[in-house]
């Protein structure tokens, strides 16, 4: 149980263009699910919390026009990383919460 | 002061060997404390929790917490080569959010 799938597994877009991601909850339903980034050889900050039917509460220090999250049902949830640009080149990982976090594969974003 | 503190390692350990993982948090009123590993290049996966004083057993691994002390550890049995792995510290705050350490990498030799 607990299965979280994202989508893509990584991708490469072009400065100014927008990518978005997916993150699925497959066998439970998640009101809540969490939007992580984490650069290389650094831990998992957390950018927003994804609520079902509300908007996001966005960390301190991230833009919230620039990463859109929309939880449109209890099992999507997705993120838009507007206008990319080299520096959002990271890797992105969602999770969501049954009893506890269970986290997606990631998503390798690469801006060129 | 993180509010969450891990030693970056690497630890490194004999195959067979028992690994020792610590983390020592901030927040004094924290209830929740979580270990992830993470495999380079992959999401993190959840090992173990625990809520209570003392130890949690579950096959090779223990987590100890002493919240005295706010100190939690990861205790890995027969180490083997595939535990070779960052090993994440987590700490809930408040309802719902976890804060991260910053990982100990764990090599385990054959």
């Amino acid at each position: 149980g607990a299965v979280v799938s994202q989508h893509p597994s990584w991708v490469i877009c072009k400065s100014g263009t927008s990518v978005k991601i997916e993150c699925r909850s497959l066998d439970f339903q998640a009101t809540t699910m969490f939007w992580y980034r984490q650069f290389p050889k650094q831990s998992l900050m957390l950018m927003a919390t994804s609520n079902e039917g509300s908007k996001a509460t966005y960390e301190q220090g991230v833009e919230k026009d620039k990463f859109l999250i929309n939880h449109a049902s209890l099992t999507l949830s997705t993120l838009t990383v507007t206008s990319a640009h080299p520096e959002d080149s990271s890797f992105y990982i969602c999770s969501a919460k049954e009893d506890e976090q269970y986290f997606g594969p990631g998503t390798r974003l690469t801006v060129t | 002061q993180k509010e969450v503190e891990q030693n970056s390692g690497p630890l490194s350990v004999p195959e067979g060997a028992i690994a020792s993982l610590n983390c020592t948090y901030s927040d004094r009123g924290s209830q929740s404390f979580f270990w992830y590993r993470q495999y380079s290049g992959k999401s993190p996966e959840l090992i173990m929790f625990i809520y209570s004083n003392g130890d949690k057993e579950d096959g090779r691994f223990t987590a100890q917490l002493n919240k005295a002390s706010q100190y939690v550890s990861l205790l890995i049995r027969d180490s083997q080569p595939s535990d070779s792995a960052t090993y994440l510290c987590a700490v809930k705050r408040g309802f719902q959010k976890l804060v991260f350490g910053t990982g100990t990498r764990l090599l385990v030799s054959p």
